[in-house]
């Protein structure tokens, strides 16, 4: 496709379970990145990959959170025994990462749990 | 849906007026700054970008203006359209080309 897709757009989960969120960014973007967003704020930095390689996994809360990237084109996020407080808009990113190339953002991936 | 911008401070213009939106930042280090729109139920979309060693950028309807000396960014929008109403955030970027967002506010366009 043209742009970053992410799917789900909508996924509502039990507190407990373990979720999986997908994004496929766009074709020969080396670059990604997953954002998470709350109601009402920008978007928060939580895992960068170049590539195959996650390069800077700072913004991951904590080891309830993983994300992949085996191939270096599709990423999954994955988050483990979800609780309520992980309710948000999961947003990803790719870009070329050239100097001065934007980066492009999915729709994002609006999770509730409950 | 929801309202990304649901508890974010609103600037309120009528339609064809100039608008202000305006963001500070904290990192002195900071060399490069970027403009998002972000509507209802979609991603941030790219605006405008500005450099350090710039104050002043233009594009098409808009302009950034960035002063180092008090850390501020500002967003104009000329001739504000219905279609100008989302909710903008200003972002810097981090090491790794990892963006950092502002808060963020919300624009109302009114006929």
């Amino acid at each position: 496709g043209a742009g970053v897709s992410q799917t789900p757009s909508n996924k509502v989960t039990e507190k407990g379970k373990y979720v999986e969120l997908r994004c496929d960014p766009i074709s020969g973007h080396t670059a990604l990145y997953w954002y998470r967003q709350s109601l009402g704020q920008g978007p928060e930095f939580l895992i960068y990959f170049q590539g195959t390689g996650a390069a800077d996994d700072s913004g991951l809360p904590n080891d309830r959170f993983f994300a992949v990237r085996p191939e270096g084109s599709v990423s999954t996020l994955k988050i483990q025994r979800t609780e309520r407080g992980d309710s948000a808009v999961y947003l990803c990113a790719s870009s070329a990462q050239r100097e001065g190339t934007e980066a492009f953002f999915g729709q994002g991936t609006r999770l509730t749990v409950v | 849906g929801e309202s990304v911008g649901l508890h974010l401070p609103t600037l309120s213009v009528q339609e064809g007026d100039n608008s202000i939106i305006n963001c500070a930042y904290s990192n002195s280090a900071s060399d490069y700054f970027i403009w998002y729109k972000q509507e209802s139920g979609k991603g941030p979309q790219f605006i405008i970008d500005i450099r350090s060693n710039m104050d002043k950028r233009q594009g098409q309807r808009v302009t950034v203006l960035l002063n180092k000396t008090v850390k501020h960014l500002s967003l104009q929008i000329a001739a504000t359209q219905p279609g100008d109403s989302a909710v903008y955030f200003c972002a810097e970027k981090g090491g790794y080309n990892k963006l950092i967002f502002g808060a963020g506010t919300r624009l109302a366009v009114h006929p």
